[in-house]
């Protein structure tokens, strides 16, 4: 399974951007980029993905790289309510073209009030 | 819209005893994966569910965990006989079963095992 390097953990002040960083060096041709994120005492919730292109959604923006071996997500406003685990993930096609989503540790962003 | 409905949402057993979580998945979601997360870490799939078919479980102990996904809609996973390091939260999560679909999980079950 391919996998992702995110730092551990990342702070934020309320009503700033934040930038979130990914690697995924080995990432092949047909891997998407998936980003959930998990608040305390939930499940995991979907907030973007993407292929090749850059994308963006009423929750936040997603940066690939040309070469596609990294990737940002990015929060335009952090509110208090975006502090959680954020998880970059490859997905994996399975036979019969159904996906697997492979977690990592994640980065824990904090927002600061 | 309803979402994945878990139960229970807490369960205390002792070791070697059995125990089973339920999932009800989103109306007309033919995928269906239970999630296995030890604290601090990331939530690991344990078995991925295709209508009634198993996709995935390369990662499920089969000596002492079973799953079944009856008619294509509800879903139980048991464990028996439970190990201290089954304590975790188990997440059920579900998806309309095409390529690149979003997954939406369940608030889990959180199991501590004595």
């Amino acid at each position: 399974d391919a996998k992702t390097t995110q730092p551990n953990s990342m702070e934020s002040n309320e009503e700033e951007p934040v930038h979130l960083p990914c690697n995924h060096s080995t990432i092949s041709g047909t891997d998407y980029i998936h980003w959930y994120r998990q608040l305390p005492s939930q499940g995991p919730e979907y907030v973007i993905h993407g292929l090749t292109s850059n994308v963006n959604n009423r929750m936040a923006s997603l940066a690939i790289a040309e070469d596609r071996k990294s990737s940002t997500l990015i929060l335009h406003r952090a509110t208090l309510r975006d502090a959680a685990v954020y998880y970059c993930i490859l997905s994996t096609l399975l036979q019969g073209g159904s996906e697997k989503l492979v977690f990592g540790k994640g980065t824990k962003l904090t927002v600061n009030p | 819209e309803a979402g994945v409905a878990q139960s229970p949402r807490y369960k205390i057993i002792e070791k070697r005893q059995s125990v089973a979580f339920w999932c009800n998945p989103i109306s007309g979601h033919a995928t269906l994966y239970w999630y296995q997360q030890i604290l601090g870490q990331g939530p690991k799939l344990l078995i991925q569910f295709q209508n009634n078919g198993v996709v995935d479980d390369s990662q499920l102990p089969k000596d002492r965990f079973s799953a079944e996904r009856l008619k294509g809609v509800d879903s139980t996973l048991k464990i028996q006989p439970a190990k201290l390091e089954d304590s975790a939260v188990y997440l059920c999560a579900s998806s309309l079963g095409i390529a690149k679909n979003i997954q939406y999980f369940g608030a889990g079950t959180r199991l501590s095992v004595l």
